[in-house]
């Protein structure tokens, strides 16, 4: 199975602030990885596909690049709403895998 | 509107069995692969189970193996989850979502929640 590591487990960070999610692949996925926010009581919404394609409707303050077994989802401005957990998951191949999760939340 | 609505969910005890329901609508279910995730308490998600369009092609994640069934009905726009030997450690929410191969799922239903207990 293909492990997802993400870091940090945990961020506090404030409105306005920039923000980096990291999440290492344990063997290479090519760009198969999509992010993930999901908010208390609420199912996950898919915000990034093919490591670095937003979906519609997410804002453009969030993007995602990398390939291989590095990726990186990057907040550029943070706003209130964007205080959640956010993870990683690959689909190069079943069984489908997670990160752990990053929580974010505000300083 | 592209939806999906799981049911079924409730308190069983350990050894028990239930059957959840996923009912898509707002798109053309029988042209999409499904899947059925799961959330522990307090905890991260876990793919548990795919289907295939046709429903010939299943996966399921070790932890459900042997005990888990996956199924669908493309002309009702429904998908299941047959869960039995229910354990503790199924206690979950466990989500229904649609798959774009290589790309994600989305959408997710709103999840439904499953108690193991005595």
């Amino acid at each position: 199975d293909i492990q997802l590591t993400q870091s940090p487990s945990f961020l506090s960070a404030s409105v306005g602030d920039r923000v980096t999610i990291t999440c290492r692949a344990s063997q290479g996925i090519d760009y198969y990885l999509a992010w993930y926010q999901q908010k208390p009581g609420k199912a996950p919404k898919l915000l990034i596909s093919s490591a670095s394609s937003l979906q519609s409707g997410v804002p453009s303050t969030f993007s995602g690049s990398g390939s291989g077994t590095e990726f990186t989802l990057t907040i550029s401005s943070l706003k209130p709403e964007d205080f959640a957990t956010y993870y990683c998951q690959q689909l190069h191949s079943y069984p489908i895998t997670f990160g752990q999760g990053t929580r974010l939340e505000i300083k | 509107e592209v939806q999906l609505v799981e049911s079924g969910g409730g308190l069983v005890q350990p050894g028990g069995s239930l059957r959840l329901s996923c009912a898509a609508s707002g798109f053309t279910f029988s042209n999409y692969e499904m899947n059925w995730f799961r959330q522990a308490p307090g905890k991260g998600l876990e793919w548990i189970s795919y289907i295939s369009i046709s429903g010939t092609t299943i996966y399921d994640a070790d932890s459900v193996k042997g005990r888990f069934t996956i199924s669908r009905d493309n002309a009702k726009n429904s998908l299941y989850l047959q869960m039995n030997s229910l354990r503790d450690e199924d206690t979950a929410v466990y989500y229904c979502a649609r798959e774009e191969p290589m790309v994600g799922f989305d959408p997710w239903g709103q999840g439904t929640l499953v108690t193991v207990s005595s």
